[in-house]
């Protein structure tokens, strides 16, 4: 079974940066593509960012460009997303997912897991 | 890119067909047969239910279909059991993921 566990979320000010991770277990961390989806509060869903299996075909949302960069570690079946200049807007529930395709560039958010909350505030 | 149009709402009674549609543009939903659905309960993560406009993952009950005319892609619900009560977003995966705004499902 697919297991995912975010975390590093909290509250910060204005401007400042975050961390989150993501652990992985359950399939073969390194044969699929991974994203970020986030959900502020009350909201829809919007997807962040991807990154594919072998690391090479990496995207964002245009409303994180530039201030985001997602990773991985293989060795330590573990997905990153590093938040920098953050806005009252990026105050949202931020969600792990395995992407759908194995081998893929990453295009299908599949399997989920529970959520870290960010909280952008002064 | 802006989200995908949906139904804000759609309600039915249990044992009925309801419909819930996404409609975009040529760029996304009319290009290509690259649409998913996500059904997504209080509190919980979405779940995948329907993908490539109108294939199922494993374990996901016939009930739920889904199909596409020209720019808009449809979910149908057929036998509404209560337990159907959620939001269902539509993505499209084409050039990029973009999801729907989502729409209340409610079983009355």
């Amino acid at each position: 079974e697919v297991y995912l566990v975010e975390s590093g979320g909290g509250l910060v000010q204005p401007g400042r940066s975050l961390r989150l991770s993501c652990a992985a277990s359950g399939f073969r961390f390194d044969d699929y593509a991974m994203h970020w989806v986030r959900q502020a509060p009350g909201k829809g869903l919007e997807w962040v960012s991807c990154i594919s299996w072998n690391s090479n075909n990496i995207d964002y949302a245009d409303s994180v460009k530039g201030r985001f960069t997602i990773s991985r570690d293989d060795a330590k079946n573990s997905l990153y997303l590093q938040m920098n200049s953050l806005r009252a807007e990026d105050t949202a529930l931020y969600y792990c997912a395995k992407d759908f395709f194995l081998y893929g560039p990453g295009s299908l958010p599949d399997s989920w897991g529970q959520g870290t909350l960010v909280t952008v505030s002064s | 890119q802006s989200a995908l149009t949906q139904p804000r709402s759609v309600s039915g009674s249990p044992g009925q067909s309801v419909t819930v549609s996404c409609t975009g543009t040529s760029s996304d939903v009319g290009g290509y047969n690259y649409v998913s659905w996500y059904q997504q309960h209080p509190d919980k993560a979405p779940k995948l239910m329907i993908y490539d406009v109108s294939k199922r993952p494993s374990g996901v009950p016939d009930r739920f279909s889904g199909s596409k005319s020209g720019n808009t892609a449809s979910l149908t619900i057929s036998g509404l059991q209560a337990e159907d009560e959620a939001d269902y977003y539509c993505c499209s995966y084409a050039d990029t993921t973009l999801f729907g705004v989502g729409t209340k499902l409610t079983v009355l």
